[in-house]
């Protein structure tokens, strides 16, 4: 089965705090990983590609295929950070399987 | 570059009826796909349509259609309304393609409300 895994619903930081939201994926064969972001009233948008092994606005995601976990990491959160933080999966047939969503909220 | 674009962003519609949403993708991406978002199943994917043929498609009823022009414009129709139909719809378009520059990239989408 295809599946990806989002164990937390909410997760809330203060400011400054390092942050991680987990990944787990279920998919046979190298998988293709995002991960993807929507902040409040705007559209889901792209924030990192295992691919492309890329850091933006300081988040990191290390692709573990042991664990079979793609967790996003941040060092030092920030309160523009808030948001809505889904890890996708490209399946067999092209289109993204998306986990359930963390809602990040990060208090000043 | 534009991005993604969908219309009408919000609408509301009758049991029973139908509705056709649209979707623009960005300019020379020639894949457009649909997804469903709802609180309670989160981010379904509907269907894919590549050079104006569906590629792939996800597990929803046949009340739930699309189709794709020569400009790489899309359409989705949903008929006989349900009141389970109400979420927000998203087009996403890419390249089609494969590797780093095959990125989803998504509209804002079209919210629906079944009353």
């Amino acid at each position: 089965a295809q599946r990806v895994t989002q164990p937390e619903k909410l997760l809330s930081v203060f400011k400054g705090a390092p942050v991680e939201l987990k990944c787990n994926y279920s998919y046979s064969g190298s998988p293709e990983l995002f991960w993807y972001v929507q902040y409040s009233r705007q559209r889901l948008q792209i924030l990192l590609r295992h691919i492309s092994r890329e850091s933006i606005k300081g988040f990191t995601a290390d692709l573990n295929k042991g664990e079979t976990s793609f967790h996003l990491k941040k060092p030092f959160a920030q309160e523009e950070d808030s948001a809505m933080y889904y890890c996708a999966l490209r399946g067999s047939q092209g289109n993204l399987i998306f986990g359930k969503g963390t809602k990040l909220s990060v208090k000043p | 570059k534009a991005g993604v674009t969908q219309t009408p962003r919000y609408l509301i519609k009758t049991r029973g009826q139908q509705v056709t949403l649209s979707c623009s993708p960005i300019s020379g991406h020639r894949s457009v796909s649909w997804y469903q978002q709802t609180p309670g199943q989160g981010l379904q994917f509907l269907f894919e349509y590549f050079s104006e043929t569906q590629r792939n498609k996800g597990n929803f009823p046949g009340r739930f259609s699309g189709r794709q022009f020569s400009n790489s414009r899309s359409e989705m129709n949903v008929s006989t309304l349900e009141l389970g139909d109400s979420a927000l719809y998203l087009c996403a378009s890419s390249w089609g393609g494969q590797g780093i520059e095959n990125t989803i990239y998504f509209g804002e989408g079209s919210w629906l409300t079944v009353v």
